[in-house]
């Protein structure tokens, strides 16, 4: 069965850390970039990071560089993030979704997209 | 970085045809995809590149771009469609991604 499973959420206290995981499973996780994607409570999607196939290229959103790690264990099927510093802001559910992969069409675009996403984890920052 | 416009909400009549739209300078460079959130759920990608969809997604969905602005039609809403659909879309810089801020889909 091709799934991702997170885990990892919990409550945190601002200034702290805290690791979250996604296994994958049912399809060759070392072929895919993965990402992860978050969203606060009854607000929108917001991207957070993504990491090549390898592990070799990682690019952060804004709001999280410095702070978040994404990371991969090809051996172990499982995407990372490590999330430090930890504001109230990062609240959310986080979700980690897998690549398409990239591509190039005759009109001369580039596109990839999600084809596929976990349950998501919800991360509580709070005192 | 750049950003991508949705409208917040739109409503269409059982069985009418919707277009929901999502504007970004990345646009002209990069085809959106979309995602269709029911409430409690994850997304479910429903549309990336030209106009290609996953399996399991009804051939009632479609996209299309022109310019700076992409669309997602639904043609013939069903009352299951009725959800928040997100674009996305990589920066101008290419290496990083950005969503719209959701459309709410009310079929009436």
């Amino acid at each position: 069965q091709v799934q991702l499973v997170e885990s990892g959420g919990g409550v945190v206290q601002p200034g702290r850390s805290l690791r979250l995981s996604c296994a994958a499973s049912g399809f060759t996780f070392s072929s895919y970039a993965m990402h992860w994607v978050r969203q606060a409570p009854g607000k929108g999607l917001e991207w957070v990071a993504v990491i090549s196939y390898d592990g070799s290229n990682k690019y952060y959103a804004d709001s999280v560089k410095g702070r978040f790690t994404i990371s991969r264990d090809n051996s172990k099927n499982t995407l990372y993030l490590q999330m430090n510093s930890l504001r109230a802001e990062d609240t959310a559910v986080y979700y980690c979704a897998r690549s398409t992969g990239n591509y190039y069409d005759s009109s001369g675009y580039y596109y990839d997209a999600f084809d596929l996403w976990g349950q998501g984890t919800m991360v509580t920052v709070s005192s | 970085s750049s950003e991508l416009t949705q409208d917040p909400a739109v409503s269409v009549a059982l069985g009418q045809t919707v277009r929901i739209t999502c504007q970004g300078d990345s646009l002209r460079s990069y085809y959106a995809s979309w995602y269709q959130q029911k409430p409690g759920q994850a997304p479910v990608l429903v549309i990336y590149g030209k106009n290609n969809r996953p399996s399991g997604i009804p051939d009632r969905f479609s996209g299309s771009s022109s310019g700076n602005t992409a669309s997602l039609t639904i043609t013939g809403a069903q009352a299951e469609d009725e959800a928040d659909y997100y674009c996305n879309s990589r920066d101008s810089s290419g290496n990083v991604y950005v969503f719209g801020g959701g459309t709410k889909l009310t079929v009436l």
